[in-house]
This record gives structure tokens, sequence and C-alpha cells, in this order.
């Protein structure tokens, strides 16, 4: 079956250092993998995806994500934090057809002014 | 933000309830999920449908059963609530069964007493 996991259940950081929440994935075959941003009281925004091609990805509101395929993990990464980054991160991978997505635990992120 | 409504966004149950919540897309697409969030487990599926009457059973099934009469509405029904149950419910979309994202309802949450 296939999973994510993400090792840190929270993660500091200053405003304007860079950030870096951590994924990695077991799957057979080739991985759809997927960083999703939950705000409080809302429903998850998708961030970005690698399916093939350049193992960096860009996504939405200057986040990245690094596809490392010897170290099997698809860490997120931001130059410069923001505050309004504060949120609650996950990792996902799809699990067979139908786009259906197996999700990690979930990473807070907390920055701080 | 897609349109997926989610309805009703918070309730409160007793134990032995049926209860349906419901979930609204008006973007047309053919794939929807029903997950469920908890502390420490991410998100977890619970039924998935690939089109109208179709309709499959994820990871955690157990105690739940949906039903897609039309495109553009899903709905999940806890035949009998119990109190593992209490979690928040989110639904989802997506466009194809291939590399498109998945889009995110705002959630519903319940609480079983």
């Amino acid at each position: 079956a296939q999973s994510v996991a993400q090792p840190e259940d929270q993660v500091n950081v200053a405003e304007g250092n860079p950030l870096t929440v951590k994924c990695t994935y077991s799957v057979s075959g080739n991985p759809y993998l997927f960083w999703y941003v939950q705000y409080p009281n809302r429903g998850l925004q998708f961030l970005l995806k690698y399916i093939t091609g350049d193992n960096l990805v860009k996504g939405s509101y200057g986040f990245e994500a690094e596809f490392n395929k010897s170290q099997t993990s698809f860490h997120l990464k931001k130059p410069s934090a923001l505050v309004s980054d504060s949120a609650l991160y996950f990792c996902a991978v799809r699990d067979g057809g139908f786009q259906k997505l197996v999700f990690g635990t979930g990473t807070r992120l907390l920055v701080s002014p | 933000d897609a349109g997926i409504t989610q309805s009703p966004r918070h309730k409160v149950t007793e134990t032995g309830t049926p209860v349906t919540l419901r979930c609204h897309q008006t973007e047309n697409h053919r794939y929807m999920y029903w997950y469920r969030q908890d502390p420490g487990h991410g998100l977890r599926l619970i039924h998935y449908s690939y089109g109208v009457k179709d309709t499959d059973k994820g990871e955690v099934s157990d105690g739940y059963s949906v039903s897609r009469s039309k495109t553009e509405d899903f709905l999940l029904t806890l035949e009998s609530a119990t109190s593992s149950q209490t979690s928040v419910y989110f639904c989802a979309i997506s466009e194809s069964m291939d590399s498109s994202e998945a889009f995110f309802g705002q959630g519903t949450r319940l609480t079983v007493v």
C-alpha cells in the first residue's frame, strides 16, 4: 500500500528564514505526490504536485518541493517564511486510481514574527 | 475556491441516530470523495464516487454508506452514529482520475454524544 510519513509534528521558524517541512513516501511504481495546506477552520488547499518531470516543483504562495527518488522524499520548502504561512501542512500520495489520496499525519508550521 | 458546499457545517447528534451529511458541487467534476480528519491520523478516505450511482469503499468505510443520484450531490450517511465517528468530515472533488488535484470543501464538524 502507498503511504507517506511526516516525521515532525511541528516546525518552528522565524519570519524571513527559509522553511522546510519534511515528507517521505513509500510506493510501488511511480509516485504521484501532493502538498496541501489547512488554515484554521478551513478545508485543505492544494499547494503543488509532483507527477513526473523536473524534481523541483513550484507551487502556490511561493512554495516549492523537491522530489528525491533515491531518498524517497518530497520536502516542502520556501526561501523566506511569512507569519501568514502558519498553518497545518499535509503531504499526500495517490493510491491507485480515481485520485484517492493517502495523507500523512500533518505538520504544524509556526512562523514567529 | 472550487464550488463545493458541505452541509451542515456543524452538527451534534446522539449515539444511535442516523446522520446524513451533504456535499454539493457546481464544478461538474466526475469524482467525489468523503474523508474524515482526526488528530494523529491526518485525513482518511471513507468512500468515493466515480460517477452517478458508482461508489466504492475507502480505508475506513465501516458504519458509513454513501449515495450519488446526481453528478453534483454526494451524500454520506452514518447509519447509527457512534462516539468514534466524532470527527471533521471533508468532501473533495477531482476532475479526472489521473493527475488532477483534488479540491476540498470547508468541512463538517460532527459530534456524537
